[in-house]
């Protein structure tokens, strides 16, 4: 079967540094992809990951170690609008679908 | 202006009823797919189509039916037959995984509420 872990609530202070990790255990691994949903939102794709490594956009990054099954989206300069749920998701090898952790809820206070 | 639309917004419905939930893209997205959001968890599969007139099963397809008559529409089913039915249910559409895109798109949502 196939697992994902991440922490459910994370909270950070304006203007910080958060990161959010992300564990799997799957076969048939070939990425990993990060989303963002706001409270009452649609899920809105932020990244996508295939090889070991850093991705860069704009203040989001996003991290990928498939030696660890690990992987992690980075949030800087943090916003009050960036208060949301993460979550993490498998790309499967073949036409399967993704499949996605339980989120985490981020909280940006002041 | 390509995109996903779900309706209705909100939906309220007696338990025993069938209700059908809607789904249209028109990004020309050979896949679709349906979720299931309960609050604060995650998304879980329904059901998925990646061809017309073709759909499988996801991890909790038990009281939901689902169509493909055309790309553009894969509506869901909520049957009688769902014991927990009240939720909040996501559409995504997506190329398929070999045409280079692992973006999926989604609607902005069904929350339906069985009383």
């Amino acid at each position: 079967g196939q697992s994902l872990e991440q922490p459910s609530e994370v909270t950070a202070v304006e203007g910080a540094i958060v990161q959010i990790n992300c564990t799997y255990q799957t076969s048939g691994f070939y990425g990993l992809s990060w989303y963002q949903q706001h409270d009452g939102g649609a899920p809105t794709f932020l990244s996508y990951n295939a090889l070991d490594g850093l991705e860069e956009t704009g203040r989001f990054s996003s991290f990928l170690s498939r030696s660890d099954s690990y992987g992690y989206l980075l949030l800087q300069e943090l916003q009050m609008k960036d208060s949301a749920s993460y979550f993490c998701a498998v790309v499967m090898r073949g036409n399967t679908p993704l499949v996605f952790g339980k989120g985490t809820r981020l909280s940006v206070i002041a | 202006d390509g995109g996903i639309t779900q309706s209705p917004k909100y939906l309220f419905r007696k338990e025993g009823q069938n209700v059908t939930l809607s789904c249209e893209q028109n990004l020309n997205h050979d896949a679709m797919y349906w979720y299931r959001q309960d609050p604060g968890q995650g998304l879980r599969l329904i059901y998925y189509s990646q061809i017309v007139n073709d759909f499988q099963k996801g991890d909790i397809a038990e009281g939901y039916s689902v169509s493909r008559e055309k790309k553009e529409s894969f509506p869901l089913t909520v049957t009688s037959a769902q014991k927990n039915p009240t939720a909040f249910y996501l559409c995504a559409s997506s190329r398929l995984p070999g045409q280079g895109s692992y973006e999926q798109y989604f609607g902005p949502g069904t929350r339906l509420t069985v009383t």
